[in-house]
């Protein structure tokens, strides 16, 4: 496989569960991101790691909990949702090492509903 | 504050023809960089094309070009002979911060850009 990787593509949860969202680079890269894309708004940065240290929180709930093992690897851990957290979310990589003109390479994205 | 004005939420345009998408943006920060991204209904972001605040010339990728006019604080997209995959929404974002090597984006609205045949 090539690229960012995200599982799954399409997740349905109730107020109550507990899920995550996994992403996947194979791009060597050492930056990852979230991002939250709702209807009719631009795309929120929630997280970012750089070499596995978050490095910023974008006063996000803590409702999400991310979590970076390694490099290669990024989880978003999700409990006691809300319906207005239904959205698209997307998870990113980067090169940082070139960091002024590494673009942001995101993987399809998984849309969460909340019911 | 950073910020990414698109203020075409649509446009339609017909196959082979070209296609100006705007953007202008707000910073006092002298070194910045300007990114476009295509998102497909796949829900992927695909990277297309960068401006650096201090390059000397317009960037262009392909039959992507960028119109870079630093003194409007604009960074249009210009797609040439388009097709009909070209149909998508379109991302203009700037480079709020470097963040430890990793970059924070900052994104307009989008365009819904539709091809017809």
């Amino acid at each position: 496989e090539t690229g960012v990787t995200q599982t799954p593509r399409h997740l349905v949860m109730g107020m109550t569960n507990k899920k995550s969202l996994k992403c996947e680079q194979h791009l060597g890269h050492n930056a990852m991101y979230w991002y939250k894309q709702s209807a009719k708004k631009p795309l929120e940065l929630m997280f970012v790691y750089s070499l596995e240290e978050r490095v910023e929180n974008n006063s996000v709930p803590s409702r999400f909990s991310p979590e970076c093992p390694n490099s290669s690897h990024l989880f978003l851990h999700l409990h006691t949702l809300q319906p207005e957290d239904s959205a698209l979310y997307l998870c990113a990589s980067s090169q940082s090492r070139q960091a002024y003109n590494s673009p942001l390479h995101f993987g399809n994205g998984t849309r969460l509903t909340v019911t | 504050a950073q910020k990414i004005t698109q203020t075409q939420p649509g446009m339609f345009v017909q196959e082979k023809e070209a296609v100006t998408l705007d953007c202008t943006y707000d910073t006092s920060d002298p070194s910045y960089g300007l990114f476009w991204y295509k998102q497909p209904s796949s829900g992927e972001m695909i990277f297309l094309i960068y401006q650096g605040s201090y390059d000397q010339q317009n960037a262009t990728e392909g039959r992507y070009s960028l119109n870079f006019q630093k003194a409007r604080k604009s960074a249009n997209l210009v797609i040439s002979a388009s097709q009909l995959g070209d149909s998508a929404m379109y991302f203009c974002a700037m480079r709020e911060a470097a963040i430890q090597g990793a970059q924070k984006l900052v994104f307009g609205q989008g365009t819904r850009l539709t091809i017809n045949p």
